[in-house]
């Protein structure tokens, strides 16, 4: 079957720390992206790439970093100077960059203390 | 530039009830129109879209219509059920004024279904 799978389902970090969120796709899609749930709240964009070896910034960039070196694989790095990093994180994929549906991976729940 | 506004929740109906949801856009151009259905814990799913003006989208029961003239794309379900409690994500995907595209979402609408 298809997908996005996220890893791990659950991360606990220390304060400091910077952490890497996995997301993998076998949708063969060329565009994936970083969202940012908080409670309540709507989807912030973190950062999306339209192809390998290319990303951009989404609206809240700051703190995170990315890669992009294979179409399966666009992981998501938490550094320490993120402020407030405690959040739902979720990868998404769609065929291209375009007016096209976004598929979702399942989450990564990321609490920092 | 583009937005999405959604009605405000938590929406709390009875098994059976008729729901709606409302969605109203802004945007330039053209956009391709969305719900995604978002259940406790999880990611989204898309539920249905509408890529022009006049098309309906529907699946498992849900159904908007892509209304240009009131730039809406109200959510409807004749009957509801207790599984379709879930926050429900009002989305639209177009050029943005940059140029390249953009998807934006809105805030989302907390349905709660009691039996």
């Amino acid at each position: 079957d298809g997908g996005i799978t996220q890893s791990p389902k659950y991360l606990f970090r220390k304060e400091g720390q910077n952490v890497t969120l996995s997301c993998e796709q076998n949708l063969n899609h060329d565009a994936m992206y970083w969202y940012r749930q908080d409670p309540g709240q709507g989807l912030r964009l973190i950062y999306y790439s339209q192809i390998v070896n290319d990303f951009q910034k989404g609206d809240i960039a700051e703190g995170y970093s990315v890669s992009r070196e294979k179409k399966e694989s666009f992981p998501l790095t938490v550094t320490s100077a993120q402020k407030n990093p405690t959040a739902f994180y979720l990868c998404a994929s769609s065929i291209t960059q375009g007016r096209y549906e976004q598929y979702f991976g399942p989450g990564t729940r990321l609490t920092v203390t | 530039g583009d937005s999405v506004t959604q009605m405000e929740g938590p929406v709390t109906l009875s098994e059976e009830a008729f729901l709606t949801i409302n969605c109203t856009y802004t945007a330039t151009g053209y956009p391709s129109l969305f719900w995604y259905v978002q259940y406790p814990g999880e990611g989204l799913q898309l539920l249905l879209k509408a890529t022009k003006a006049d098309d309906k989208g529907s699946n498992k029961g849900f159904e908007a219509t892509y209304r240009k003239e009131t730039t809406s794309f109200h959510l409807e379900k004749g009957s509801v059920q207790v599984s379709d409690s879930a926050v429900y994500f009002c989305a639209l995907s177009g050029e943005g004024n940059t140029g390249g595209f953009k998807t934006i979402f809105g805030a989302g609408t907390r349905l709660f279904v009691k039996a």
